[in-house]
């Protein structure tokens, strides 16, 4: 299995659709991010999840909401999203030191959302 | 806060050199990390550089200038797997040990 899968791959929703993005890794981190991925803009992070507690959360609006039941798998709840949060959605994981993380991240391949 | 800047887009020929550079402000500097990221995929680690000076993997190189605040990636020997967009981030201890991105460089190779 490769380290970082994301499903579903693609997503298309309403506005007022509820859905779900999917990650888990295979790669025994203790850190798990959500990101967030628009054309010719740099990575915005969203959430941080170090040993399964939130450690960051980027001025992301309430209608994103991590969760993260365990240190392989985290979740973003999406409700009543808007046309401007269309983009990819890459989750990743790293490997936390004294409450720093390595560096080095490990990317799924995303999540392509579209909110019509 | 901090911004780190790399050129939109770059083109290059087959079998040539080509150098993408990315420039970053000094204050609280803590390393800097190259990833490439082909269309549709996984962004994946090239290289981590902390101390000055030029570090070799294969066909590419990264190097680092911590008073100048700039950083380059080479590639040699451009194959054409090599296009993709090649993404420059760094650390800062007054992000909190956030990664701060630049927007990405996008590659070109032409046969």
């Amino acid at each position: 299995e490769t380290g970082v899968t994301q499903t579903p791959r693609h997503l298309v929703m309403g506005m007022t659709n509820k859905k779900s993005l999917k990650c888990e890794q295979h790669l025994g981190h203790n850190a798990m991010y959500w990101y967030k991925q628009s054309a010719k803009k740099p990575l915005e992070l969203m959430f941080v999840y170090s040993l399964e507690e939130r450690v960051e959360n980027n001025s992301v609006p309430s209608r994103f909401s991590p969760e993260c039941p365990n240190s392989s798998h985290l979740f973003l709840h999406l409700h009543t999203l808007q046309p401007e949060d269309s983009a990819l959605y890459l989750c990743a994981s790293s490997q936390e030191y004294g409450g720093h993380s390595t560096g080095e991240l490990f990317f799924g391949e995303g999540s392509r959302l579209t909110v019509l | 806060g901090q911004n780190i800047d790399q050129p939109t887009e770059m083109t290059a020929t087959e079998g040539a050199i080509v150098q993408i550079n990315c420039t970053y402000q000094t204050s609280g500097f803590n390393g800097l990390f190259w990833y490439q990221q082909h269309a549709g995929e996984a962004p994946t680690f090239l290289s981590y550089n902390v101390l000055d000076g030029l570090e070799e993997k294969g066909r590419f190189s990264s190097f680092l200038s911590r008073s100048k605040g700039y950083s380059y990636l080479l590639l040699k020997e451009l194959q054409m797997k090599d296009s993709a967009s090649y993404l420059c981030a760094a650390y800062f201890m007054d992000s909190n040990y956030q990664l701060i991105w630049g927007a990405g460089t996008k590659l070109i190779i032409k046969p």
